[in-house]
Formats: structure tokens, sequence, C-alpha cells
């Protein structure tokens, strides 16, 4: 079952920009997770957030959670070059040992 | 170091060829997942399993086995490939519960089933 929806599908910004990711849910979730990928790369976690949380900061990464619309947003300030990759929410599925279920991802590419 | 290690990278099989992709983790997770993607699908989730002998179908189960005899070790067997099968395969662990804290990912299987 595809839980996370990512939006857009792909994003093209000039390095410097800010970029911005959404992604909808369908159930209720405990938490909600970001992962990047490098092309053809494993995942690599950047962010979690709990379902208590609205807001969350790691370094240039900015996570919003609105479970009332069961979506999230992520934010990343000051985009460069090397942030070029697929972004994938991830959640579970609101039980206590519930599956991580990812969406499809955003391909973001960032121009130098 | 903290690693998920998927082996082999890349592998490219004959139809009905029996393979195992095996997959280890260093960190004492309990929970073990393997996922597989495909352009356009996204992430998905082949077998879980929540610890030692414990082992559950996601949500693409169907031509895939798995075993978990050791804590460490979570294989995935293709008992019969086929062409549809050829995919990029991911294994993940994680401490506890799914979702609760961050899970790790190997570097990935690159399958081709000819």
């Amino acid at each position: 079952s595809q839980q996370g929806e990512e939006d857009p599908q792909a994003l093209s910004i000039q390095e410097g920009e800010n970029a911005t990711m959404n992604c909808s849910y369908k159930t209720s979730i405990n938490n909600l997770q970001w992962y990047r990928q490098n092309s053809g790369r494993g995942l690599v976690h950047l962010i979690l957030i709990r379902s208590n949380e609205r807001e969350k900061h790691s370094g240039r990464l900015r996570v919003t959670l609105d479970t009332s619309k069961k979506s999230s947003s992520l934010l990343i300030t000051a985009s460069r070059a090397a942030d070029t990759a697929s972004y994938f929410c991830a959640t579970d599925e609101g039980g206590s040992q519930g599956n991580l279920i990812f969406g499809k991802g955003t391909k973001l590419s960032v121009k130098p | 170091e903290a690693q998920v290690t998927q082996n082999p990278r890349y592998l490219i099989t004959v139809t009905g060829k029996k393979l195992t992709v095996t997959c280890s983790q260093n960190m004492n997770h309990e929970y073990m997942s393997w996922y597989r993607q495909d352009p356009g699908l996204g992430l998905r989730q082949i077998y879980y399993s929540m610890n030692v002998e414990v082992t559950d179908k996601g949500d693409v189960p169907e031509g895939y086995k798995v075993s978990r005899k050791e804590k460490r070790n979570f294989p995935l067997i293709l008992e019969s490939p086929s062409p549809n099968q050829t995919s990029l395969y991911f294994c993940a662990s994680s401490l506890r519960g799914w979702g609760t804290v961050e899970a790790f990912f190997g570097q990935g299987t690159r399958l081709t089933v000819v």
C-alpha cells in the first residue's frame, strides 16, 4: 500500500534557491520521516518528525507536519548542487509495529 | 562502522535459476526489511522481520522468500526468478518498530533476470 505521495515528482532549481517538497499520506501516523537517495544508491535518513510535532529543523532542512491535512513539507534552504537527489517521505501505518511505507519521491535537480 | 551490507551489488541471471541476495547488519537491530525499487513505482516492501524467526509479508511478496535465523542476517531468496523481478533491491534495518526511529539502508542490489 502506498502511504506517502510526494509532490512535485520533479523539481529543478538554481543553486542558492530554496526547494520545497510536499508529501501527503492517507491514514493516521505516529511519525513521518524524510529520506534522500543519490542516484541508484541506498537511502539516507534525513529527519523524523513525530505526530505531535508541527515543525522540526536540521541544518538547512525544515520539515513541517500538518496531521489535520495529512501532509508534510520538506524545505531545503540555500540549495547546493550536492543536494541533487531524490527525496522520499516515509510513514508508519499508525500501529505499534507498523511498516515503513514510502512514497514515490521527488527528484530534485540543483543547477550550479 | 554501523552499516547494512548487501551482496552482490550487481547480478545478472537467467529465468528460473535460484538465487539469494544476502543482507547483514552490524547494529544489533531487531527490524529488517526488503524493498524493491522500480521507476515510477517508488519503493515497495517485499518482506519484513521484527525479530529472529519472525517474518511477515509486505506489499509485494509473490515470488520471494526470506528467513531470519540470526539477528544480523536477512537473506532474500528468489526460488525461480522471472524477468518481472528485474529491479533494484534494498535491505533496511531499524533498531525497533518501523517509523519510530531511523532506518538504515544497504547500498542496493541491481538484479537483471533475462
